[in-house]
């Protein structure tokens, strides 16, 4: 299983653009990569996924290069409830192994 | 988007005690669901992988008899926690995979609290 490695915290302000790296160098060429956000005391909630290049959705943006080894999840004009732990997991159709995710703080 | 529940949303128990805590997807069929536990300030821990009709897979360090899981059904797994003790105190989640168009995406729950006195 692909380990993944994301800053262990951020801070923002609001409206603007917030972009967090994920690598994760041994990704295998059947695992997609994920991201999911999660509030306090709630479940995750997923945010989007691709396989490649860039794809797009209406809350988020995933970059992801030619060579896979690293995700950049970008979050235009965040808001104060943006505030969230944003988790990078990478895998096929088998489980999913979270690591430490991304503590995004937006302040006004 | 697909949609998993958990029942209860939380749960205090007196120690010694068996809690089973439910986990349904709603609108559509778990192949595979997930059982995971989260301590406060700390990431998702991976604590099994049920398939429907099949023994659960527990990861490393998991007691399979403190901790039972069945997934009778394509749209019900449980969790049991027995013989609960303070430090199995935690928030559980759930996630399942089921036989949609987005596979590789899993679906979770809200999570239970489990506090054990």
């Amino acid at each position: 299983l692909a380990k993944t490695t994301q800053p262990i915290s951020m801070d923002s302000y609001e409206g603007q653009e917030v972009n967090i790296t994920c690598s994760h160098n041994n990704i295998a060429t059947n695992d997609y990569i994920t991201w999911y956000q999660q509030f306090p005391s709630q479940g995750p909630r997923f945010i989007i996924q691709g396989y490649k290049t860039k794809v797009t959705n209406e809350v988020a943006s995933l970059f992801i290069p030619a060579d896979r080894k690293s995700s950049t999840l970008s979050l235009p004009r965040v808001s104060l409830s943006d505030t969230a732990v944003y988790y990078c997991l990478v895998g096929g159709t088998d489980k999913l192994i979270f690591g430490t995710g991304t503590r995004l703080q937006v302040f006004p | 988007g697909a949609v998993v529940s958990q029942h209860p949303s939380w749960v205090i128990c007196k120690s010694g005690t068996s809690v089973k805590i439910e986990c349904r997807s709603l609108d559509f069929q778990a192949t595979t669901m997930f059982w995971y536990r989260q301590f406060p300030k700390q990431s998702l821990m991976l604590m099994a992988t049920s398939n429907e009709g099949s023994k659960a897979t527990y990861e490393q360090g998991v007691e399979k008899d403190k901790f039972l899981i069945n997934h009778a059904s394509l749209t019900l797994s449980t969790l049991t926690v027995t013989s609960a003790h303070p430090e199995d105190s935690s928030f559980y989640i759930c996630s399942a995979r089921g036989r949609l168009a987005g596979q590789n995406e899993q679906f979770f729950g809200p999570g239970t609290r489990l506090t054990v006195l």
